[in-house]
């Protein structure tokens, strides 16, 4: 597609639930990263995927999170057991190579009640 | 963690003036990117500057870089309502061990222009 796509936009669930936010890269694009941003801070690295195998998972804050690339393209981010804490914007972000300036989705914004 | 820290968090100029916002970071990079964020959602990147570049231009936006205080600078001339968003950069490290495609952003610095 044109751009980053994420689905949904907002998403709104209840404590202890699971969850599953989808990214659609730019057709193309090897290299695809999920970043959280938290309220009135900057995007943080969760993870980064370069085809269909997880690079470096290293910004994961634990096994409750879990994400996919199955064919190198679309990407689900998985959370179980949702908490108050992972409220958030999730962005999803995608790029030829691993190096460069990266497209951004527009975001799922995720509210644990 | 954030690598980098802009300054000031926010920023009121009129239409028609220069806005100014600044970065630093703490350790070596491979490159520094400017991104612009409209309410809290999708970032649009502005501009990449290298390690080895001092001075970027594009359009009304002019990024500078000094590696030996771990600092840039994007300046906006002109601004315009619509520049009105949050402004962040972000490092990607000195390559090391392949972890050249992380991002570290910053707080980041909320612009508003003034019509």
């Amino acid at each position: 597609g044109a751009g980053v796509s994420q689905t949904p936009s907002n998403k709104v669930t209840e404590k202890g639930k699971y969850v599953e936010l989808r990214c659609d890269p730019i057709s193309g694009h090897t290299a695809l990263y999920w970043y959280r941003q938290s309220l009135g801070q900057g995007p943080e690295f969760l993870i980064y995927f370069q085809g269909t195998g997880a690079a470096d998972d290293s910004g994961l804050p634990n096994d409750r999170f879990f994400a996919v690339r199955p064919e190198g393209s679309v990407s689900t981010l998985k959370i179980q057991r949702t908490e108050r804490g992972d409220s958030a914007v999730y962005l999803c972000a995608s790029s030829k190579t691993g190096v460069g300036g990266y497209t951004f989705g527009s975001g799922t914004r995720l509210t644990v009640v | 963690s954030q690598q980098g820290e802009e300054d000031p968090q926010a920023l009121s100029i009129q239409e028609g003036e220069n806005a100014t916002m600044n970065c630093s970071y703490k350790t070596s990079i491979n490159n520094l990117q400017w991104y612009r964020q409209n309410s809290g959602r999708g970032l649009v990147h502005l501009i990449l500057i290298r390690s080895n570049e001092r001075e970027k231009h594009s359009g009304r936006l002019r990024v500078t870089l000094d590696t030996s205080k771990k600092s840039s600078s994007l300046l906006i001339t002109a601004s315009r309502a619509a520049d009105t968003a949050s402004y962040f950069c972000a490092t990607v490290p000195e390559n090391s061990g392949g972890s050249n495609y992380k991002l570290t952003f910053g707080k980041g610095t909320l612009l508003t222009v003034n019509p």
